[in-house]
């Protein structure tokens, strides 16, 4: 089946910038898209088809796929950002998940 | 704006059958999208159980197939969840949400852009 791995945890302070990793076999030949999930909220969807931001997601969130890794970049990363993010793409009709990052 | 609803008994039986609806207000069904369901341990990821299309044709996450139904009543603008012969392993927060599915010249694209705020469900006798 198909896997999709995130690093457990990523640390970055107010204003620098945070980037956090998808990584699946051939998965810059799929689009992936992000979500952000703060404690007791549903899941955001903050980036879709790679890079596309949804209306209402600040343009500090920026996204990038090639190879076998998809990549979410919070530039300027804020306060409000602290959540668990995870990334998403589908495989032959089966949606998959990746395995989650908090974001501290 | 799209908004989705879950419901559902809070409490479920093991061996027994968990069932959910989700109702959409917003948006007609009928009008297109896929529509799915989500559910997330306690303290753990997401995992998609499937999804469904008015139509009624739908994709399911092979590791739930063989328990899983998921149906849609375009009349009342809502689709179900069924989960069949439940055990504690199946508690988790289950989310319905709208599922757009469709292909540009690289591939499908999907994602879910609307959720609904999620209900727990417990398995235990």
């Amino acid at each position: 089946s198909y896997e999709l791995t995130q690093p457990p945890s990523v640390s970055v302070s107010p204003g620098q910038t945070a980037s956090i990793t998808c990584s699946g076999d051939k998965l810059g030949d799929k689009y992936a898209c992000w979500y952000q999930q703060k404690p007791g909220q549903s899941p955001v969807l903050v980036i879709y088809q790679d890079s596309k931001r949804p209306s209402g997601i600040p343009e500090r969130f920026s996204g990038s796929n090639s190879g076998n890794t998809a990549t979410l970049t919070i530039s300027g990363t804020q306060a409000m950002d602290e959540a668990d993010y995870y990334c998403q793409a589908w495989d032959s009709s089966i949606l998959v998940f990746g395995t989650g990052t908090k974001v501290t | 704006q799209v908004q989705l609803q879950e419901s559902g008994p809070g409490l479920v039986k093991p061996s027994e059958t968990l069932s959910l609806t989700c109702a959409v207000s917003g948006y007609s069904i009928s009008s297109g999208y896929y529509w799915g369901w989500i559910r997330q341990p306690p303290g753990k990821g997401l995992e998609w159980i499937g999804s469904i299309y008015h139509s009624g044709s739908t994709y399911y996450n092979p590791s739930l197939k063989s328990r899983v139904t998921i149906s849609v009543d375009t009349s009342k603008n809502q689709f179900s969840l069924k989960l069949s012969s439940v055990t504690a392993a199946d508690t988790a927060v289950y989310y319905c949400a709208r599922h757009p599915i469709y292909y540009d010249r690289r591939g499908e694209v999907d994602y879910f852009d609307y959720w609904g705020q999620g209900t727990l469900v417990t398995v235990s006798s």
